[in-house]
């Protein structure tokens, strides 16, 4: 999507390694999301950021970790990957706190740890 | 604890009829709707919204309604068209004072638009 790009868009880890999804944006926009997506979960949080070192847990931060040093990177740190952890990973920003102009989604990450 | 539900996990619907995808939700804070649609590798993108002082909102062939009472809302399509089959997430916020406005997604809905 525009103004929005994730990498890397597919990788394959081992169980018990770091692996650091990032999400660039260049649109300044103060807002940034971590989302996965599983079969019969939809798309749910993981962290998210309110500004440059802002950052909270949404509901299934669990063994991730998120860091935002500057406006338009936001990254996600697996700290020790499990295969509980294979999924899409999406990125997501917005202009509002309240996201109701809509969120603008990266084109995902698949995340395969074996 | 899923607040907002999608319980039909598909739906298939001949071109030129109408697609109805419904969203139950639990939260009565959540006071601002929306769905998005989604492709095959590719990100969810928007696709219409609603407030909840609003009990319809239409954009083309979209439209969205809200029925507060009973905590559900609905996306109408029509006429369906192939392009339309994709993936459909319903998802809510809670926009007011004090609130954090996180969008909070329903499972989702696959559509399939046969010509």
């Amino acid at each position: 999507d525009a103004g929005i790009t994730q990498s890397p868009r597919h990788k394959v880890t081992e169980t018990g390694t770091p692996v650091t999804l990032r999400c660039h944006q260049t649109e300044n926009h103060r807002y940034m999301y971590w989302y996965r997506q599983d079969p019969g979960h939809g798309l749910r949080l993981i962290h998210y950021s309110y500004g440059v070192k802002d950052t909270d847990k949404g509901e299934v931060s669990d063994g991730y970790s998120v860091s935002r040093s500057k406006t338009e990177d936001f990254l996600l740190t697996l700290e020790s990957a499990t295969s509980s952890q294979t999924s899409v990973y999406f990125c997501a920003i917005s202009e509002t706190r309240t996201g109701n102009y809509g969120y603008t989604f990266g084109s995902g990450t698949r995340l395969t740890v074996v | 604890d899923q607040q907002v539900k999608q319980n039909s996990p598909s739906l298939s619907v001949q071109e030129g009829r109408i697609s109805i995808l419904n969203c139950d939700y639990t939260n009565s804070m959540f006071d601002y709707f929306l769905w998005y649609k989604k492709y095959p590798a590719e990100g969810p993108t928007f696709l219409i919204s609603i407030s909840s002082i609003k009990d319809k909102n239409e954009d083309g062939r979209f439209t969205v309604f809200l029925n507060k009472s009973a905590k559900h809302l609905s996306l109408h399509i029509v006429p369906s068209q192939p392009g339309d089959s994709a993936v459909y997430f319903c998802a809510a916020s809670a926009v007011g004072s004090g609130n954090t406005g996180k969008l909070i997604f329903g499972q989702g809905t696959t559509l399939q638009v046969k010509p």
